[in-house]
């Protein structure tokens, strides 16, 4: 069974500072893993994907994986309001027929 | 028009009544997936089908019945269902069904009176 662990939140952040998203897989053989922004009642769209060890930076957002820990995190630099919502990981490993989700963490930006 | 869609986005129907949702992904993907998305909860993985094969069948009632009648199109029939079967029902696509990143539709907001 393949196990995607998040930390439920909420997270609560201020305008401008770092908010730093967690998230621990359980099947070593995971090969991609990515980051969902979902917002109140609507669906969830892609941010980031990462494949490799180290370090992936879009505009404001890094993506952090560490295979050896098993250990995948979303950085979001300067935070607006705007990025209040719910984060999903989810994880793909060959053998499954499809990504395995996360419970998600809610992130609160204060004004 | 690109992208995953769906039909209708709202949807209220009572518990004898029939009704179907539909997806239509526009991004010449080959895999496509239904999800269920209750209040505060996570997503629910329904059904997967690969290239309009079903390969994927989490426990789900029989009163909800998947159909891909090609690997552009995706139907989700309703019959007899419950009200805690109201929810938020996402229809998502991606290139292979396995490592590759689903895009979302914008889901149907489901309510079984």
């Amino acid at each position: 069974q393949k196990e995607v662990e998040q930390n439920s939140g909420p997270l609560s952040v201020p305008e401008g500072a770092i908010a730093s998203l967690n998230c621990t897989y359980s099947d070593r053989g995971s090969q991609s893993f990515f980051w969902y922004r979902q917002y109140s009642g609507k669906s969830p769209e892609l941010i980031m994907f990462i494949y490799s060890n180290g370090d992936k930076e879009d505009g404001r957002f890094t993506a952090q994986l560490n295979k050896a820990s098993q250990y995948v995190s979303l950085l979001i630099r300067d935070s607006q309001p705007s990025d209040s919502a719910t984060y999903l990981c989810a994880v793909g490993a060959p053998g499954y027929s499809t990504l395995t989700f996360g419970k998600g963490t809610m992130l609160l930006v204060s004004p | 028009e690109t992208g995953v869609t769906q039909t209708p986005r709202h949807l209220v129907m009572g518990m004898t009544n029939k009704k179907s949702l539909k997806c239509e992904q526009h991004l010449g993907h080959n895999a496509m997936y239904w999800y269920k998305q209750s209040a505060k909860k996570p997503l629910e993985l329904m059904f997967v089908y690969s290239l309009e094969e079903r390969v994927e069948n989490n426990s789900v009632p029989s009163r909800f019945s998947p159909e891909c009648p090609n690997s552009s199109h995706l139907f989700l029939h309703l019959h007899t269902l419950q009200p805690e079967d109201s929810a938020l029902y996402l229809c998502a696509s991606s290139l292979d069904k396995m490592l590759d990143t689903q895009y979302f539709g914008p889901g149907t907001r489901l309510t079984v009176l």
